[in-house]
């Protein structure tokens, strides 16, 4: 019944290594974003899609990749991973841009 | 771009008691103000939101103003209760930005029985 879904909820991985975090949401809305909460809980917008096309891409380090198969789905790839990009990852969506619904997020430890 | 200022960060009452969480935008394009309550280890959840045709909305103990001319923006919770205890977000968006949300510091509320 979960209306925005990610997986997984936990990844405590290496630097250097590879990692992708999924995303689906059954609300039927258009619109889907990656936000990042950091250690102070400060929440910051990476990416949005609004029907599969990018509408909003923030200051990322290109070692972020968020990929949308279609406007259900958006998944985030992270290559490379460093320290600092240790972080909850909140995947969210919105009908037309409007009220936003998060997912309950993505505990992401590099060491 | 948009910035949001919340004041204050911390905030400590008694059960019982009214709490305010004020906040600042910059954006006069900004039109959507939403109020999400985090828990810990949990997602933010939206509460309550105002849009910038209305200046006051109420739902239950919660309130929300709007000035749009001093671009500010408060949130009221009254007869606080322990469960009210977590971190409130504040937030601003203007539809032709994409609705991207824009969120305030946070202010962790301590509500003490």
């Amino acid at each position: 019944d979960t209306a925005v879904s990610q997986t997984p909820k936990y990844l405590v991985t290496q630097m250097g290594n590879d990692k992708s975090i999924k995303c689906e949401q059954n609300l039927g809305h258009d619109t889907m974003y990656w936000y990042k909460q950091d250690s102070k809980k400060f929440l910051k917008i990476m990416f949005s899609y609004n029907n599969k096309e990018l509408i909003i891409n923030e200051t990322v380090p290109n070692r972020f990749s968020p990929k949308s198969p279609d406007k259900a789905h958006l998944n985030l790839h992270i290559n490379s991973l460093e320290l600092g990009d240790s972080a909850v990852y909140f995947c969210a969506s919105s009908q037309d841009k409007d009220t936003i619904y998060f997912g309950e997020g993505s505990w992401l430890t590099v060491v | 771009g948009e910035n949001v200022e919340q004041h204050p960060s911390t905030l400590s009452v008694q059960e019982g008691d009214s709490a305010v969480i004020k906040c600042t935008y910059s954006d006069s394009a900004s039109n959507y103000f939403p109020w999400y309550k985090q828990e810990l280890g949990k997602r933010p959840q939206l509460i309550i939101d105002i849009r910038s045709n209305v200046g006051e909305k109420k739902d239950q103990r919660i309130a929300v103003t709007l000035n749009k001319t001093a671009k500010h923006f408060s949130l009221h919770i009254t007869e606080t209760q322990p469960e009210d205890s977590a971190v409130y977000f504040c937030a601003a968006s203007a539809y032709n930005q994409g609705g991207k949300l824009i969120f305030g510091q946070g202010t962790e509320l301590s509500v003490k029985p």
